[in-house]
């Protein structure tokens, strides 16, 4: 069982469509991060929210920290193919010390 | 600026045989994080070297080991490879520490035949 569980694993949908990607754990981070990887090539930090309820829009990507901590959540509005990618959640524990921890990814894929 | 750079991309490995990969982190981040990429796995951290001091450590064998060196530089080393260790071996680097985000590397693709 990992630390952070990322769901869906997998999402298809067309070009203008909405989706939701959850990060969700029993354990409290002090801060949560969502990277966007693309085939071929390392992961790219989006965000990085820190406060708990915390809201962060990106363009037509929003981001969302749970009251508690734990969770975190990715929506993206009118998604577009350029939108395709494997979207990675990774939380920093303190206790755990100086390392992020992944979750195991979500993939989308956004057709035209 | 110049991003995270690693060499090689690709390797190809026989088991037994050992491997060493680097990483030049973006000038001025002192911190420098390994993971391995996996389909089954996810990323799995490695370590962590912050001013030539693993600072931390995940689950990985005695196998994998690595250093930093004073220009922030990074090598992992792998040691009588296995055909599990074929992986995508991804270095991070950042400021500080974790918290202030990461910035990756493209990875290097490690296949061991």
């Amino acid at each position: 069982t990992q630390l952070l569980e990322q769901s869906p694993q997998f999402l298809s949908i067309q070009e203008g469509e909405n989706l939701t990607v959850y990060c969700n754990s029993s354990s409290v981070f002090s801060s949560l991060q969502w990277y966007r990887q693309e085939p071929g090539e390392g992961p790219v930090l989006l965000v990085t929210v820190v406060t708990g309820g915390e809201v962060k829009k990106l363009k037509r990507l929003t981001f969302q920290f749970g009251d508690a901590r734990k969770d975190s959540s990715l929506h993206i509005t009118a998604a577009q193919p350029g939108d395709t990618g494997l979207y990675l959640c990774a939380g920093d524990r303190r206790a755990a010390g100086n390392k992020l921890t992944f979750g195991g990814g979500t993939r989308v894929l956004v057709k035209p | 600026k110049a991003g995270v750079t690693q060499t090689p991309r690709y390797l190809i490995k026989t088991r037994g045989q050992q491997v060493t990969l680097s990483c030049s982190p973006i000038s001025g981040h002192r911190s420098v994080s390994w993971y391995q990429q996996t389909p089954g796995q996810g990323l799995q951290f490695l370590f962590e070297y912050f001013s030539e001091t693993q600072r931390n450590k995940g689950n990985f064998p005695g196998r994998f080991s690595g250093r930093q060196f004073s220009n922030s530089r990074s090598e992992m080393n792998v040691s009588t490879l296995e055909l599990g260790d074929s992986a995508l071996y991804l270095c991070a680097s950042s400021l500080e520490g974790p918290d202030d985000g990461y910035t990756f590397g493209s990875g290097t693709r490690l296949t061991v035949v």
